[in-house]
């Protein structure tokens, strides 16, 4: 596998259930990101780690909950989930440094439908 | 803030018409920039960048020029094919003086492009 990989690439899940994604990137980069893409809505930056520790949280309901292991592992764990959370989730990484022109490179997403 | 405004969509063309979508942005320091295209059903792709003022970024035919004094980074395409059908996205990293960013992208809200045969 190369880039950024992300499964399930869809998932239908019920109000009560507890779900996680999962993203996974092959790029040797040192820092993650959580998107959340919706129709009609700019992308919305939801998450950022750096070197595993957190580093942004842009006002996220506390039931969505991101876990990041190792620099090459992401994970948004879901529970008690609303209709209106229905989106596509993207997962993206990027080296960051001095000279680093910082683009970030995208997963292709988990099409999330909460029922 | 940062801030991007991209022209709003959706955009309809004729396969090989000359393509623009406009792109103006809002950043203090020294922002890197950024298109990125979202073909159907996909994530999305690095389409291009430039990281200082007057820097072309061009790539499969697309060019993008880094424009400081006006603030924009439109996106040309001489002639455009069916299969550029997509959203295109332009966005931003703001770094401060020292070359260090804040490892945040700010996007555009994107445009539809539509080309037909």
């Amino acid at each position: 596998e190369t880039g950024v990989t992300q499964t399930p690439r869809h998932l239908v899940m019920g109000m009560t259930n507890k779900k996680s994604l999962k993203c996974e990137q092959h790029l040797g980069h040192n820092a993650m990101y959580w998107y959340k893409q919706s129709a009609k809505k700019p992308l919305e930056l939801m998450f950022v780690y750096n070197f595993k520790e957190q580093t942004e949280n842009n006002s996220v309901p506390s039931r969505f909950s991101p876990e990041c292991p190792n620099s090459s592992h992401l994970f948004l764990h879901l529970h008690t989930l609303q209709p209106e959370d229905s989106a596509l989730y993207l997962c993206a990484s990027s080296q960051d440094g001095l000279d680093s022109s910082y683009e970030q490179y995208f997963g292709p997403g988990t099409r999330l439908t909460v029922t | 803030g940062n801030s991007v405004t991209q022209m709003e969509g959706p955009v309809t063309l004729s396969e090989e018409a000359f393509l623009t979508i406009n792109c103006t942005y809002t950043a203090t320091g020294y922002p890197s920039l950024f298109w990125y295209v979202q073909y159907p059903g996909e994530g999305l792709q690095l389409l291009l960048k430039a990281t200082k003022a007057d820097d072309k970024g061009s790539n499969k035919g697309f060019e993008a020029t880094y424009r400081k004094e006006t603030t924009s980074f439109h996106l040309e395409k001489g002639s455009v094919q069916v299969s550029d059908s997509a959203v295109y996205f332009c966005a931003l990293v703001r770094r401060n003086a020292g070359g260090t960013s804040y490892g945040k992208l700010t996007f555009g809200q994107g445009t539809i492009l539509t080309v037909h045969p």
